[in-house]
């Protein structure tokens, strides 16, 4: 069965603190993994895309890492501000027809001052 | 560009009452796509619309149909909505759909509780 696994559920940081945050997925073909910022009461925000020939792709304060052979991802923010407390949502995209995202649940992120 | 948009973002319903969850795009986008995000679980894809005049079923189509109105709209409608719809519900669009890297544009969400 296509899953993905985001960990830890939630998580609180102190502000310029740096924190990285974990995606396992168990989705078979494998097209692409997101990484989505979504803010309390609002839709979700594309970060970053990655295919499975790319490692390392950052956005900012934001870099994920992708190992296509463990199936893991991560995103590390650094230097954390409290404009990046939000819910963290890993997709897998799965290489086949029609749409197939399969969504994490989400890693909450508090910054505290 | 105001991107993906929702009607209404909030709205109350009462069991066996219907509505319709309006979203349009302004990016020329061929695709959209219905979600629900309930607590704790991953958004769930409910219908999609490939392209113009095309839909499909996705993950959790039971109780819902849509229409893709035109390019730049695609409704939602809850005929006989339950409590178990309780939920929020999310437009996206993206330029095409399938094994490409198409990136999804989302909407605001509309927050629906059926009473």
């Amino acid at each position: 069965k296509n899953q993905v696994e985001q960990s830890p559920q939630s998580l609180i940081i102190l502000e310029g603190k740096n924190c990285t945050l974990q995606c396992n997925y168990t989705v078979s073909p494998f097209s692409n993994l997101r990484w989505y910022k979504q803010d309390t009461g609002r839709g979700p925000v594309s970060l970053t895309i990655m295919t499975f020939s790319e490692n390392t792709k950052s956005n900012g304060r934001y870099t994920a890492t992708l190992d296509a052979d463990t199936k893991q991802s991560s995103l590390h923010i650094t230097a954390s501000q409290l404009s990046d407390s939000a819910s963290y949502i890993c997709v897998v995209s799965a290489s086949q027809a029609g749409t197939a995202l399969i969504f994490g649940k989400g890693t909450t992120l508090s910054v505290s001052s | 560009n105001a991107g993906v948009t929702q009607t209404p973002k909030f709205q109350v319903l009462k069991t066996g009452q219907s509505m319709t969850l309006q979203c349009a795009q302004d990016m020329n986008h061929n695709s959209m796509y219905w979600y629900r995000q309930d607590p704790g679980m991953g958004l769930r894809l409910i219908y999609y619309s490939a392209s113009e005049g095309t839909t499909d079923k996705g993950e959790v189509p039971n109780g819902y149909n849509v229409s893709r109105l035109n390019k730049r709209e695609f409704s939602l409608r809850l005929e006989s909505a339950a409590p178990s719809q309780t939920s929020v519900y999310f437009c996206a669009s993206s330029e095409g759909v399938g094994t490409g890297v198409y990136e999804q544009y989302f909407g605001p969400g509309t927050r629906l509780t059926v009473t």
